[in-house]
């Protein structure tokens, strides 16, 4: 069975840095992209960026390049996202889920439970 | 970049009516568009790819279609359970669309 298990949820200051998590199961690991999407309260889904495990090339964004970093660690089939210095803003639910590209199609199959990051002083 | 726009923002129906969702996008796209069902909660769930293609489990009162820029997301018959945001989302950039959240009247 396919399953993504994401870090549990975290209250952090403004200008600490976060690191969040999202293990992949019951899949090989390398072989599918891992993408991750924000939720702000109240608010849509917002595409971040993308990760192919298997040589950890990366897509972002735009609206979120530079401002956090995507990586992979495959020995341990694990993906993050991390801040440096987080904002108020950037409160929100992030979900991890597995991008599929096959036969000229693409989408979200397997999502993780979400993972509630919190900033406040 | 491409811009998808999803309407109605939000509807109210009751159950046993038919239910339409419009996604447009910014750009002709062919038929490279998903749709979502996000219930308050939980993550969102893959209901339709390939504008047109219903993924497996999901029950046949859900269906897509259209090309190019317009395409079209229908609830044949609402049921309770399908209180829920539904979002387009075009596989080009990965973007979503706006979502529509549907009530129950």
């Amino acid at each position: 069975e396919v399953q993504l298990v994401q870090s549990g949820a975290e209250v952090k200051k403004p200008g600490e840095s976060l690191k969040i998590s999202c293990k992949g199961s019951g899949y090989s690991f390398t072989s599918y992209w891992i993408g991750w999407v924000r939720q702000m309260p109240g608010k849509g889904l917002e595409w971040m960026g993308i990760i192919y495990p298997g040589d950890s090339d990366t897509r972002y964004s735009p609206s979120f390049q530079g401002q956090v970093t995507i990586s992979a660690d495959k020995s341990i089939s694990t993906a993050y996202l991390q801040w440096s210095s987080l904002k108020a803003s950037d409160t929100a639910m992030y979900y991890c889920a597995r991008w599929v590209v096959v036969a000229g199609r693409a989408y979200f199959d397997y999502w993780g439970q979400g993972t509630l990051v919190t900033v406040s002083s | 970049d491409i811009q998808m726009t999803q309407s109605p923002s939000s509807l109210s129906a009751s159950v046993g009516d038919r239910v339409t969702i419009t996604c447009q996008a910014s750009q002709d796209i062919s038929n490279y568009l998903n749709w979502y069902q996000q219930k308050p909660g939980k993550a969102p769930k893959l209901l339709i790819y390939d504008a047109s293609n219903l993924e497996t489990g999901v029950p046949s009162r859900f269906s897509g279609s259209g090309s190019g820029t317009d395409f079209t997301f229908t609830i044949s018959s609402l049921q309770p359970e399908d209180i829920a945001t539904y979002y387009c989302q075009q596989y080009d950039n990965l973007a979503f669309g706006g979502g529509t959240k549907v009530e129950i009247k």
